[in-house]
């Protein structure tokens, strides 16, 4: 079956601008969860949305916001770039609650979309 | 706040040798999975292991295994039978109770040695 898929894979923007970034999970995940990757921070978990819901958010300001449609794809919007942006922002798709078997809590990832800001 | 480690930014390996890779955690949460991902330079993630806290025995995929020791809090990847392309980062996650944020390590970059 297909894998995550994320679009764009690169992207640069100069600051000041904004970029909306797309993320289509695995078929039948509900659970998308997005991070950000830089070589100074390591990976950091933006949020993560469940049936068009945000269940978790992790400690980015307000300029990073995102939202899941109802076939379960997400976006993320950053507003207003920085060059502290730049980052491979990584999508994780999971089938979003507990199941009897432990494959329900596996996280898997898209190969991200790399965010270069000038 | 659950918190992990890995204590190794660097690891070489020779051609069809083992290897481990340490991971060490903290946390409260009675109920928690760890996972292990693969980075090539490519940067996709790539998803090779999970071990459930409540979990009897040791999870094993294929050339990998995962020794887990609760006690200790530690959750170290084994490499059997190392290969070029096993060259990347790794990087160990963890996740604790209901909650699906992962929180991961700051990788250890292996290199295989023909």
């Amino acid at each position: 079956k297909a894998g995550v898929t994320q679009t764009p894979r690169y992207l640069i923007k100069t600051r000041g601008q904004q970029v909306t970034l797309s993320c289509s999970p695995i078929s039948g995940h509900r659970s998308v969860s997005w991070y950000q990757q830089t070589p100074g921070q390591g990976l950091q978990f933006l949020f993560e949305y469940f049936s068009e819901t945000q269940r978790n958010k992790g400690n980015f300001p307000g300029r990073f916001s995102g939202r899941q449609f109802s076939n379960s794809r997400s976006e993320m919007n950053v507003s207003t770039l920085e060059l502290g942006d730049s980052a491979l922002y990584l999508c994780a798709s999971s089938l979003g609650w507990e199941v009897e078997a432990p494959r329900g809590t596996e996280a898997f990832f898209g190969q991200g979309t790399r965010l270069t800001v000038v | 706040a659950q918190k992990i480690t890995q204590t190794q930014p660097g690891m070489f390996v020779q051609e069809k040798e083992a290897v481990t890779l340490d991971c060490t955690y903290d946390t409260s949460d009675p109920s928690y999975g760890l996972f292990w991902y693969k980075q090539p330079s490519s940067g996709e993630m790539i998803f090779l292991i999970y071990q459930g806290s409540y979990d009897q025995q040791n999870a094993t995929e294929g050339r990998y295994s995962l020794n887990f020791q609760k006690a200790r809090k530690s959750a170290n990847l084994v490499i059997s039978a190392s290969q070029l392309g096993d060259s990347a980062m790794y990087f160990c996650a963890f996740r604790g109770g209901s909650n699906y944020k992962l929180t991961f390590g700051k990788g250890t970059l292996l290199t295989v040695n023909p």
